[in-house]
């Protein structure tokens, strides 16, 4: 079946640092690949996405590449902001079939301090 | 546009009694879906509704749980003899039938079971 791993948190970092998360999964074919975060007390919100491979997913100074190669999607910024603060989350939909629903890896907490 | 929206934002319960969650999708959007947020088991599928085709129900934990959507359109997910282990925060999410399956999600449902 699916399966998503994601880095184990927490991450603490100061302003203006680099950041990554890893991600690799496992599915069956070309899945779609996301990433969500969660603000504290909110739902998740999608922050970006890729669709196949080599595809690169970018918003608000996130990225992540689909590599199919290593079945990985890292998430990076180049320079944080205490305003990132938030639980991320690394999911995938398979297409193939009936079964669309999203399998998410276990969340990374990320702290940025000023 | 308007998102998904979910109520009640919060709901307290005893332990036994039956609740019910709503979900209310984005316009248009065909596929809705179900999900668990629980601090112990992560983000878990539910339920999985397409069009007028059969719901997939396989992540349903237990028959304590249901869900229906109405005229392809709002659903409610319903527990019957609420336990406490049904504690959590439950989510709702939308999309299209596409070849993205990008779902978008409502601020969910936290339910406390004493």
């Amino acid at each position: 079946g699916n399966s998503v791993t994601q880095m184990e948190g927490p991450v603490t970092l100061s302003e203006e640092a680099f950041l990554t998360i890893n991600c690799t999964y496992t599915a069956t074919g070309y899945p779609s690949l996301f990433w969500y975060v969660q603000y504290p007390g909110e739902g998740l919100q999608l922050l970006l996405k890729a669709t196949k491979a080599d595809d690169k997913g970018s918003n608000k100074g996130f990225e992540a590449t689909y590599r199919k190669e290593t079945t990985s999607f890292h998430l990076e910024k180049g320079s944080v902001q205490v305003s990132d603060s938030a639980v991320y989350f690394c999911a995938l939909s398979s297409l193939s079939g009936s079964a669309r629903q999203l399998t998410f890896g276990s969340g990374t907490q990320l702290t940025v301090l000023p | 546009g308007a998102g998904v929206s979910q109520s009640p934002s919060n709901k307290v319960t005893e332990k036994g009694k039956d609740v019910e969650l709503r979900c209310d999708p984005i316009s248009g959007h065909t596929a809705l879906y179900w999900y668990r947020q629980s601090l112990g088991q992560g983000l878990e599928f539910l339920i999985y509704f397409q069009g007028n085709s059969a719901p997939d129900k396989s992540g349903l934990p237990s028959d304590r749980f249901s869900a229906e959507r109405t005229g392809g359109s709002v659903s409610t997910l319903t527990i019957q003899r609420t336990q406490q282990e049904d504690s959590a925060v439950y989510l709702c999410a939308s999309s299209f039938t596409d070849s993205t399956n990008t779902q978008y999600f409502g601020p969910g449902t936290r339910l406390t079971v004493l």
